[in-house]
Parts: C-alpha cells; sequence; structure tokens
C-alpha cells in the first residue's frame, strides 16, 4: 500500500513494556522518526533511525527496523502513564515526511 | 526556548471567512511546513517553504495559501473558509529539507468552521 500503517490503539499496564509497529511504504526511505503527541501538543521528535541501520537504543526507547519487510517498531520499557500519549511513525523519501496516523497508548495503573 | 510558535491556538469561523493563521520559529531554521490533522489520518502536508523566498505545494493545498515573510515566519491563509478545513493545524520547522533534518512542531491551530 501506499500508506505508513500503525495499528491505531495500544494499552499497556504500568510497568510493561510496550511495542509500538509501523509499516512503512518506501525501502529507499533513508531516515525512519518516532514523534510523541501528548494533548492539546504538537509532536515531539522522540528519535529516529538510519536506514542502514537495524537498531537503535535511547534509554527506554528501542527501534527496530526490519528493511526487508518494511517494519519498524518502537519499544518502551518500564512504560509510565506519562508515557500515554499518540505515537506517530515517519518516513523520510526524497525530503518529503510521511506520517501514519498515530497509535493511541495508554497506560494504566 | 520558545521553538515554534503558533497562533492563535483556537478558532471558530463560519463558513465563507477569511483568517491567517500565524508561525514563527526561532531556531533561525531554513524550512518551514503547514499540516493538517485529521482524526483517523496522520499529517498532511498542506504547503512548505523550503527555504526563506520560496514555497512549494504539499499533498493537499486547495483552499490555503501561503507566505514566508521572512526567515522566521510562515503564514497560512484560508480565503474563503469551508466547513471540510476544520482540522488541527500545524507549523513545523527543520535545519533544511533533508531526509536527516527532523523537524521541529508548534503546538497546533485548532480551527472550526461551521
Amino acid at each position: 500500500g501506499e500508506d505508513v500503517e500503525q495499528s491505531l490503539f495500544l494499552s499497556v499496564r504500568e510497568g510493561d513494556s510496550s511495542v509500538i509497529n509501523c509499516t512503512y511504504t518506501d525501502s529507499s526511505s533513508t531516515y525512519l522518526y518516532w514523534y510523541k503527541q501528548e494533548p492539546g501538543a504538537g509532536l515531539q521528535l522522540l528519535t529516529y533511525i538510519f536506514s542502514n541501520m537495524d537498531m537503535k537504543q535511547d534509554q527506554r526507547l528501542t527501534v527496530l527496523l526490519n528493511k526487508k519487510d518494511k517494519h519498524l517498531s518502537l519499544r518502551i520499557a518500564d512504560t509510565q502513564t506519562g508515557d500515554s500519549a499518540i505515537y506517530f511513525c515517519a518516513e523520510s523519501i526524497n525530503n518529503d515526511m510521511r506520517f501514519g496516523a498515530g497509535t493511541r497508548l495508554t497506560v494504566k495503573p | 526556548n520558545a521553538g515554534v510558535t503558533q497562533t492563535p491556538k483556537f478558532q471558530v469561523l463560519k463558513t465563507g471567512q477569511s483568517m491567517t493563521l500565524q508561525c514563527a520559529q526561532d531556531m533561525n531554521h531554513n524550512s518551514m511546513y503547514w499540516y493538517r490533522q485529521d482524526p483517523g489520518m496522520g499529517l498532511r502536508l498542506i504547503y512548505y517553504s523550503a527555504s526563506e523566498g520560496t514555497t512549494d505545494k504539499g499533498e493537499v493545498p486547495n483552499g490555503y495559501n501561503v507566505s514566508r515573510l521572512n526567515k522566521r515566519e510562515f503564514s497560512l491563509r484560508l480565503e474563503s473558509a469551508a466547513p471540510s478545513q476544520t482540522s488541527v493545524y500545524f507549523c513545523a520547522s527543520s535545519e533544511a529539507r533533508w531526509g536527516n533534518q527532523p523537524q521541529h512542531f508548534g503546538d497546533g491551530t485548532r480551527l472550526s468552521i461551521l
């Protein structure tokens, strides 16, 4: 398909790990991004990965990239209530940014 | 450190009215963007300005115009608002319009057209 696809909802318990998945469109995408949007706010860049990497870790965040399947995931370890937000996957193609519809993560106490 | 500032935060218009959404960035970025965000959809690019003095259409430009007033400011104008333009509008900026330059977003303008 031509869309960046994400599941719309994910619910986890506080302290568990969250895994948010994304399928992107173009194997020539150079950079892939994860943004976080809290209520009433804009998108905040969380992390990004270059397409020649398989994995990137940044504190509680781990990004995994499977280029063959065009699959990107974001794992949040020890999920906290403050992690509740919408998470957007985005790909960069020819200097254009293409966004998924966002995954709403709900963290239950 | 303000980053990207959008005004107003909220606006209600009647069909046919016009208005301009303002955006300013203080990061000395060359590129600026306007997106709209609708429920269940990702952000869609309306217009962008790769550098001062240039503007180009994005994915959904119809019904909008833009002005890159200077390096800091990029405004979006609705000449004759329609209910289909009810949305949340985000301005963003990046150092350059290259893939490795992440975009920084404002907090959005929530626009309702009756």
